[in-house]
């Protein structure tokens, strides 16, 4: 089983609709937990870290269940520019003063706007 | 502040042929990592340095060596490249007083190994 698994999509979306992708990581251990955006051929960036409580940040709701061991990104009145992969992250440790070196990349979910 | 750089943008290799990976951040951060990533595998660690100074193996090391030469600088080598090489190479970093100690990704080098 992959420490991290994601539907890798497509998922093909009008604009304006709203969007939800689940991720399920395997170690109950899991610390942390964030979900990052990767335009085509480009490097991933952070698009929100995920907490216990559940978090917004505009149109993206981040959920985490600890007892089912998922994680869950919602994007509301979708945008053309969402078009991109969204990779789902888990750190199983806690975040050292150092940085968090062993974070898990899921494969990514693909999400394509249509006009 | 260029953030994360990394060179080269592209590059064609025979196998067997060596090469090193260039990398350097300007954010004062303590760690760097090497990834790869291939299709339907998502980004896998290669070698991270949490300090200047260190350096240890992720999870697909086997082909590769790294070296830390200062806080700003990690490079990657390939000693004798083999077409299982053939990836797409991202260069981090993260440190203290980053968000959430958010990882901070290079725009990639395209390696191809015929």
């Amino acid at each position: 089983r992959k420490e991290v698994e994601q539907d890798p999509g497509p998922f093909n979306v009008p604009e304006g609709a709203t969007v939800a992708f689940n991720c399920t990581y395997s170690n109950s251990a899991s610390q942390s937990f964030f979900w990052y955006r990767q335009d085509c051929r480009k490097e991933p960036k952070l698009l929100m870290s995920v907490y216990s409580s559940g978090n917004e940040d505009g149109r993206f709701t981040a959920q985490l269940n600890r007892a089912s061991q998922y994680i869950s990104l919602l994007i509301r009145d979708s945008k053309l520019s969402d078009s991109a992969t969204y990779l789902c992250v888990v750190n199983p440790y806690r975040i050292s003063n150092f940085g968090n070196e062993k974070l898990t990349f899921g494969t990514g979910t693909r999400l394509t706007i249509i006009p | 502040n260029a953030g994360v750089t990394q060179t080269p943008k592209f590059q064609v290799l025979k196998t067997g042929q060596s090469m090193t990976l260039q990398c350097a951040q300007d954010m004062n951060h303590n760690s760097m990592y090497w990834y790869r990533q291939d299709p339907g595998m998502g980004l896998r660690l290669i070698y991270y340095s949490a300090s200047e100074g260190t350096t240890d193996k992720g999870e697909v090391p086997n082909g590769y060596n790294v070296s830390r030469l200062n806080k700003r600088e990690f490079s990657l080598r390939l000693e004798s490249a083999a077409p299982s090489q053939t990836s797409v190479y991202f260069c981090a970093s993260s440190g203290p007083g980053t968000g959430d100690n958010e990882q901070f990704f290079g725009p990639g080098t395209r390696l191809t190994v015929l």
